[in-house]
């Protein structure tokens, strides 16, 4: 079965340091897309980066990058230079190629950023 | 540009009420629609999905029912509230494809009395 796991429940980082949230994912299917949101206090879910299972390169969007292991079925979204409003939980998710387009969540990590 | 509303923000419902939360997607067409459940500090757990007019999948047996009476409108709802409904409760949207995110709303905060 499908499975996203994130072993870290909270974490407390320093401003400015990066950030690296950890996410495992299990699954047999060859063809899959691995994403990463942010939950703020507020409740709305943002999207942050995407990274397909045939990417040859790791995804980079702004202070966000995935650090994609393909054989260790790892998506490690790194935060560089943290900022206050990064403080938020963040998910990681995937979804197969099939005809539902449904998304696996992981349980989150709530991430702390300390002035 | 697409965007997502999401109804009532916040809803308080004595135990055995009925409830109607809507969702409604503007800008695009044929978009995926999902209905998703989240206890406090906990992860998303996907209620329903519909890929068209009228095609519901359920994930999870509830009371809880879900209906797309038009492309861009999805409609959660339920005939008796029980004191396991309550959560936070979030529409999202898709085109479609594995490698599409999902777009979500800013979600309803539903409690049970």
């Amino acid at each position: 079965a499908q499975k996203i796991t994130q072993t870290q429940p909270g974490m407390f980082v320093q401003e400015k340091e990066a950030v690296t949230l950890d996410c495992t994912y299990d699954t047999s299917d060859p063809s899959y897309g691995l994403f990463w949101y942010k939950q703020p206090s507020s409740g709305e879910m943002i999207f942050l980066i995407y990274q397909g299972s045939y990417d040859q390169q790791n995804a980079t969007e702004g202070r966000y990058s995935l650090n994609f292991q393909k054989a260790r079925k790892s998506a490690n979204l790194v935060i560089s230079a943290s900022q206050l409003g990064d403080s938020a939980m963040y998910f990681c998710a995937m979804t197969l190629i099939r005809g539902d387009d449904k998304i696996i969540f992981g349980k989150g990590t709530r991430l702390h950023i300390l002035p | 540009s697409q965007t997502i509303h999401q109804w009532p923000a916040t809803l308080v419902q004595p135990v055995g009420s009925p409830l109607s939360l809507e969702c409604t997607v503007e800008g695009t067409s044929n978009p995926n629609l999902y209905w998703y459940r989240q206890a406090a500090g906990r992860g998303l757990q996907l209620l329903f999905y519909s890929v068209g007019i009228g095609q519901i999948s359920s994930e999870v047996p509830q009371n809880l029912s879900a209906s797309r009476p038009q492309d861009r409108q999805f409609i959660l709802s339920s005939k008796k509230l029980l004191l396991s409904d309550s959560g936070f409760y979030l529409c999202a949207w898709c085109k479609g494809g594995y490698n599409q995110p999902q777009h979500f709303g800013d979600g309803t905060r539903l409690s049970i009395l």
